[in-house]
């Protein structure tokens, strides 16, 4: 079973301070990681991928993340915050090369930029 | 713009009706996907479609039901509706092959409310 933790519902910055939201995974294969973000009323929007190829994963919008295998940890950074970074953003975990992609998701972090 | 459209965008049934939500996936894909997003919550993986056969399912009643047609587009049905159906039910289309598959890419929603 595969399954992702993420700590804090809500995490609040000021305009141009650092984003950091925390992912943990836990999967008895290889994993797949994934961000995805979704702005109100919208579906989710794809920032950036992990399929065991480079641990630091650049993404969309400035976002990047690390996959640390020793800390089961897939967290989301962005040097400056924007505000138009508001919205919720969702970790996923799949199975990794061979498995059939259906990501399990966390229960999402609400991003709130302050001016 | 994912190429993933849903229809309709919301609907208000009342408990007891039966729903029909639809699905056009990507271009090119053969998979899809779709998730149950409570109001606050990540998205909950339904069932999958691969080929026009179910290749996954999670923690749902049988009164979730589903169709893919041999265009890959696809439908959820919904019977006996409850007011915790009440949701935003996201289509997610993905293409699997034999030597890769791709991440998935998610529709707008349909917002269903059960009254």
């Amino acid at each position: 079973a595969q399954s992702v933790t993420q700590l804090g519902s809500h995490v609040s910055v000021s305009e141009g301070a650092l984003v950091l939201l925390r992912c943990n995974y836990s999967s008895s294969v290889p994993p797949y990681l994934f961000w995805y973000v979704q702005y109100p009323n919208q579906g989710l929007q794809l920032l950036l991928k992990y399929t065991s190829a480079a641990t630091l994963v650049k993404g969309i919008n400035g976002f990047e993340a690390e996959f640390k295998k020793s800390e089961t940890s897939f967290h989301l950074t962005k040097p400056s915050a924007h505000m138009s970074d508001a919205a919720e953003y969702f970790c996923a975990v799949s199975k990794g090369a061979g498995g059939s992609y259906i990501p399990t998701f966390g229960r999402g972090t609400s991003l709130i930029v302050h001016p | 713009e994912t190429g993933v459209t849903q229809s309709p965008t919301h609907l208000i049934k009342t408990r007891g009706q039966q729903v029909t939500l639809r699905c056009s996936s990507q271009s090119g894909h053969n998979t899809v996907s779709w998730y149950q997003q409570a109001l606050g919550q990540g998205p909950q993986f339904i069932f999958q479609y691969y080929r026009e056969e179910e290749n996954g399912r999670g923690n749902f009643p049988p009164r979730f039901s589903g169709l893919q047609f041999p265009n890959y587009s696809s439908e959820l049905n919904v019977n006996a509706l409850e007011l915790d159906d009440s949701a935003l039910y996201l289509c997610a289309s993905s293409f699997q092959g034999a030597r890769m598959n791709t991440e998935a890419f998610f529709g707008q929603g349909t917002r269903l409310t059960v009254v």
